[in-house]
């Protein structure tokens, strides 16, 4: 099964920067979801963008996909310290049941 | 709020153990789950189950094996424990295969393999 690769592994900004991760993959997707993981917990899930959309926004998140790049984008703006945290892609193939993670950007915002 | 329980939070084992790994969920979800996690290499599905009674092999099943007899109780089952098994595991549920699947994790199992 394919695997997103998220990119950059690690990622540190001040209080009130934006935050962008991307992630790209290889072969069709049915649709792209983002997780968010705070320290030893399980993960979060953050938004769902399917393969016929192109953005969605929810508070201060911000998900672009682009099936012709293979690629999309977390953009979290108005970055804050509560926004630390391990943020994840996670790929639903079409005709697979289970979704596959990428191996996530380690986010760090200092205040 | 659908809430996904792991039993054991921290689990210290020996190598040859028999280890059990129990995930419940409280929403009738269908599909459930069972990842591994470790620096690096993201989650890696191990096994999934879609029914009672049905399950189907992720990317990594061999060494692990499941249970599902109650649509909530998922459980994994590590039968002769190996220190290569020592990892965070992430229970999942979601509620059917045919949507959007969007998951529902407990928080995580960390087994330690001696």
């Amino acid at each position: 099964s394919q695997q997103g690769e998220e990119d950059p592994q690690a990622l540190s900004i001040q209080e009130g920067e934006n935050a962008t991760m991307n992630c790209s993959y290889k072969t069709s997707i049915n649709n792209l979801q983002w997780y968010r993981q705070n320290s030893g917990r399980g993960l979060v899930h953050l938004i769902l963008i399917r393969s016929n959309e192109r953005e969605k926004h929810s508070g201060r998140l911000r998900v672009t996909l682009d099936t012709s790049k293979k690629s999309s984008s977390l953009l979290i703006t108005a970055s804050r310290a509560a926004d630390t945290a391990s943020y994840f892609c996670a790929l639903r193939d079409t005709g697979r049941r289970a979704l596959t993670f990428g191996s996530g950007t380690r986010l760090q915002v200092q205040p | 709020d659908v809430k996904v329980t792991q039993s054991s939070r921290y689990l210290v084992k020996r190598t040859g153990e028999k280890v059990f790994l129990e995930c419940v969920q409280d929403m009738d979800h269908e599909n459930m789950f069972w990842y591994r996690q470790d620096p690096g290499l993201g989650l890696r599905l191990i096994y999934f189950s879609y029914d009672v009674k049905m399950k189907e092999k992720g990317d990594i099943p061999e060494g692990y094996s499941v249970s599902r007899e109650k649509k909530e109780r998922f459980s994994l089952i590590l039968e002769s424990a190996s220190t290569n098994q020592t990892s965070m595991y992430l229970c999942a549920s979601s509620p059917n295969t045919a949507g959007a699947n969007v998951l529902t994790f407990g928080a995580g199992s960390r087994l330690t393999v001696l």
